[in-house]
């Protein structure tokens, strides 16, 4: 069966530190993964996806990016985080564009 | 964007009682998708009803889909603490090739 991964579950950074956020899919090739941020009692913003290796698409201009080094690993990094960055994130695969996506666990980030 | 809004954004019940939530959306889509999501956790999947589908059931889940006022609605019977979540309703519009989230409703059960 198919299970998603990722870490840290909880992450304090200062404002202006990196961040590397990682999520990687078992039992399942070529999904389509992405990345999406929850602020607190709101819906999910869609930040980026990608249907293969090396192929990103972002939604929203920010100060994150998201890369895939291999099939079954999704990578959102920052070079200096803003206040603004704190939220939920999640990672999600699905099979196809339309079909059901499953979801990891989240990270939580609080940038202070 | 278009985004599904849920209604109510909050809904307190009684165990036992029947829990129901609409989803309203603005353009054409392929399928409809609901989710729930435990506080602090991720989404996990409920049902997917397609375009040409009226309705659907999946054990205490019974969705409708009424593509003539854009509209859907979740209906949770015979209701349980552990039904205690955020319910988000997913659009797949046409034309756009993504899951577009709702801001979700937020559901308790008292027991």
């Amino acid at each position: 069966s198919q299970t998603i991964h990722q870490w840290p579950a909880t992450l304090v950074q200062p404002v202006g530190s990196p961040l590397s956020l990682e999520c990687t899919v078992e039992g399942t090739s070529n999904p389509n993964l992405y990345w999406y941020r929850q602020a607190a009692g709101r819906g999910l913003q869609l930040l980026f996806y990608s249907v293969g290796i090396g192929q990103i698409s972002s939604e929203v201009p920010q100060n994150l990016s998201a890369s895939r080094p291999q099939d079954r690993q999704f990578i959102l990094s920052s070079k200096k985080l803003l206040l603004s960055d704190s939220g939920f994130y999640l990672c999600a695969w699905s099979e196809g564009r339309r079909e059901t996506q499953y979801f990891g666990p989240g990270t939580r980030l609080l940038v202070l | 964007s278009q985004q599904g809004e849920e209604d109510p954004q909050a809904l307190s019940i009684q165990e036992g009682e029947n829990a129901t939530m609409n989803c309203s959306y603005k353009t054409s889509i392929n399928n409809l998708q609901w989710y729930r999501q435990n506080s602090g956790r991720g989404l996990v999947h409920l049902i997917l009803i397609r375009s040409n589908e009226r309705e659907k059931h999946s054990g205490r889940l019974r969705v409708t889909l009424d593509t003539s006022k854009k509209s859907s609605s979740l209906l949770i019977t015979a209701s349980r603490a552990a039904d205690t979540a955020s319910y988000f309703c997913a659009t797949d519009e046409v034309g756009n090739e993504k899951l577009t989230f709702g801001t979700g409703t937020r559901l308790t059960i008292i027991p």
